[in-house]
């Protein structure tokens, strides 16, 4: 599975939209981009995930450069339950189910 | 449905002593897996499962053994715990091949080892 680079942390005021980047200048062609978050003492949860299009759901959206090379998520309105610990994770799709997770982002909302 | 859920959700042990991290779900998933988060470090998988029968090792799989005898749960034994292994760990689990990469996680267990 192709590797990703994220920033460490970042801040976002409440109310404005906070755009997390990530960068997997590696991937593969069958690759998928997940994004999962961790609020603090919790257990991960799923995001989003996309192949090439961009991508957008309840919680989120994901843009994936034309090259595949980076992405971004946008939380369209950040509010102080979004911050966490964002993951940025490629993979293959597949039978085999292993998420190799790194360090990730953490977003800090600011009232 | 309860999700994933994971028992005990606090366990203190003495090192050398066995124990068994209990894993279920009731979404009738077919892939499970076992995480281990340090303080600082993101998630490291320890074993995974694709089906009742079929496990295989992560990346961190020393010291530890699973089975998977039913589709829904999936144990975690600890043989000889050392102060190395404290730590927070999480079950997960998702559906078919087509959804592989989407998980659900539980609550998390956390281990102390003294």
């Amino acid at each position: 599975d192709a590797k990703t680079t994220q920033p460490t942390s970042m801040d976002c005021a409440e109310g404005r939209a906070a755009n997390l980047p990530c960068n997997h200048s590696t991937i593969s062609g069958n690759e998928y981009v997940y994004w999962y978050r961790q609020i603090h003492s919790q257990g991960p949860q799923y995001i989003i995930h996309g192949l090439k299009n961009n991508e957008t759901n309840e919680m989120a959206s994901l843009i994936i450069t034309e090259d595949r090379k980076s992405s971004t998520l946008i939380l369209p309105h950040a509010t102080l339950r979004d911050t966490a610990v964002y993951y940025c994770i490629v993979r293959v799709g597949g039978a085999t189910n292993k998420l190799i997770f790194g360090t990730g982002t953490l977003l800090a909302v600011q009232p | 449905n309860a999700g994933v859920t994971q028992t005990p959700k606090f366990q203190v042990l003495k090192t050398g002593q066995s124990m068994t991290l209990q894993c279920a779900q009731d979404m009738n998933h077919e892939y499970m897996s076992w995480y281990r988060q340090d303080p600082g470090m993101g998630l490291r998988l320890i074993h995974y499962s694709v089906g009742a029968g079929i496990t295989d090792q992560g990346e961190v799989p020393n010291g530890y053994n699973v089975s998977r005898s039913t589709t829904e749960d999936f144990p975690l034994r600890l043989l000889s715990a050392a102060p190395s292994q404290t730590s927070v760990y999480f079950c997960a689990s998702s559906p078919g091949s087509g959804l592989a990469g989407t998980q659900y996680f539980g609550p998390g267990t956390r281990l102390l080892v003294l």
